[in-house]
């Protein structure tokens, strides 16, 4: 399977705690989305990279939350610091970054702090 | 402020029935537009999307969608509903920058469809 993979699917972690997550894009694509969907909510918008350069950040992502993607592939999201509130699926996507073009989403990474 | 309204959070409808889930969004340009489903345990998948052109946009598993500008809607329809189709449907806009969509989706926060046999 060459679609967007995201590791752990599911991480629990006590308050406090640092967690990393990982994605891997579909190979040929150059754009990477990172999301947070809380449970009856929408997906909503964290940032995203385009080849190694992240080029839009949400209000969201607090100073505990970093993303990088250092040579353009694969992508890490770190929590630092975790609190309750942060319990979501954090979701993963790619895109060839063409106009219109569909993001590929994961299955995401959910995330319980205890 | 970009935005996206599913005014149902849940619909039941029976296997056989047609299906119309509402979707308005709020946006100074035309905006691009799209469906996804999500099912549990599973990433979301593209329904169909509009871009420019047709209004009336076909999409995968018998969906279409119709974007309505006077309305600032793109509602999402199916004329005879499956089991399978039991999920949770999001409707969401992407912004364009310069020529081309920055990528960046704004979604509404869903609506669950059960089906009954």
């Amino acid at each position: 399977d060459t679609g967007v993979s995201q590791d752990p699917r599911h991480k629990i972690t006590k308050r406090g705690q640092n967690v990393t997550f990982r994605c891997d894009p579909i190979s040929e694509h150059n754009r990477l989305y990172w999301y947070r969907q809380t449970l009856g909510q929408g997906p909503e918008f964290l940032t995203y990279f385009q080849n190694e350069a992240q080029l839009e950040k949400s209000r969201l992502l607090s100073d505990r939350f970093s993303a990088e993607r250092p040579k353009g592939s694969f992508s890490t999201l770190e929590i630092q610091r975790t609190e309750q509130g942060d319990s979501a699926m954090y979701l993963c996507a790619s895109s060839l970054g063409v106009p219109a073009g569909e993001l590929f989403f994961g299955e995401g990474s959910r995330l319980t702090v205890l | 402020a970009q935005s996206v309204t599913q005014p149902d959070i849940h619909i039941t409808v029976s296997e056989g029935a047609s299906l119309e889930l509402r979707c308005n969004y709020s946006y100074g340009a035309t905006p691009y537009l799209f469906w996804y489903v999500q099912s549990p345990g599973q990433g979301l998948q593209l329904l169909l999307k509009y871009f420019s052109g047709d209004t009336l946009v076909q999409g995968i598993k018998g969906f279409e969608a119709e974007f309505k500008r006077s309305q600032s809607s793109f509602n999402l329809r199916k004329p005879s509903v499956h089991w399978s189709d039991a999920a949770e449907y999001f409707c969401a806009v992407g912004a364009r920058r310069g020529s081309g969509n920055t990528g960046k989706l704004i979604f509404g926060q869903g609506t669950t469809l059960q089906v009954k046999p």
